[in-house]
């Protein structure tokens, strides 16, 4: 099945810097990468996604790059602010018939902002 | 906001007993997903059902089982509790069983002692 590789485990950012979490996968057949933010006590929530037909897309102040070649997709958050501080989820999705729909996660990410 | 809801929010049982959590989809929404959390990790794959059929299941034992009911509510059971399940049960939904975006419930946290 899919694996899906998450990098760094923990990050910890200044107030205004930037931060990048990097992911991989295995399965050339996946086609879309949502990431997720997960709060303490509190569900994951969906913030930015992309689909193997873009390279790259924006929201405000997050970016998603995906390299299909390289099988490799990161989270880019700019200007980061405290209550951005949060565990942070890539995930991966095949389109093959027997694992259609279904979602593989990585690790996480424990992202810390320094106010 | 009529999302995802899940219930028991916290539940706490004993080594081989048994549990059943539900979940309730996004309205119009009629994919329901189950995943396990266990502390420090992603979410894992557990079930999906579309249509009141099950459409996928992880690598997960026969104590694990689901349905789905014609309102597109759904339930997961497990069986035999052991100390390893003891986790946060996540129910995500989308609108049909290809739909990329999937959104996800509370969870319910469950403790086996």
């Amino acid at each position: 099945g899919e694996n899906v590789e998450q990098h760094p485990s923990t990050l910890s950012v200044q107030e205004g810097d930037s931060a990048v979490i990097k992911c991989t996968y295995s399965d050339s057949a996946s086609n879309y990468f949502p990431w997720y933010k997960q709060e303490l006590g509190k569900r994951p929530q969906l913030i930015i996604d992309i689909r193997s037909n873009v390279g790259e897309k924006k929201d405000q102040r997050i970016a998603v790059t995906l390299n299909k070649t390289a099988k490799h997709f990161s989270l880019h958050i700019t200007e980061t602010q405290p209550e951005d501080s949060a565990v942070y989820f890539c995930a991966a999705s095949p389109d093959r018939g027997s694992t259609l729909g279904r979602l593989y996660f990585g690790r996480g990410t424990q992202l810390t902002v320094w106010p | 906001d009529a999302g995802v809801t899940q219930s028991p929010t916290h539940l706490i049982k004993t080594r081989g007993q048994h549990v059943t959590l539900r979940c309730s989809p996004i309205s119009g929404h009629k994919s329901v997903s189950w995943y396990q959390q266990v502390l420090g990790q992603g979410p894992q794959f557990i079930f999906q059902y579309y249509e009141k059929e099950e459409r996928g299941r992880g690598n997960f034992p026969d104590r694990f089982s689901a349905r789905q009911f014609p309102n597109y509510s759904s339930e997961l059971n497990v069986n035999a509790l052991l100390l390893g399940d003891s986790a946060l049960y996540l129910c995500a939904s989308s609108l049909k069983q290809d739909s990329y975006e999937q959104y996800f419930g509370p969870g319910t946290r469950l403790t086996v002692t």
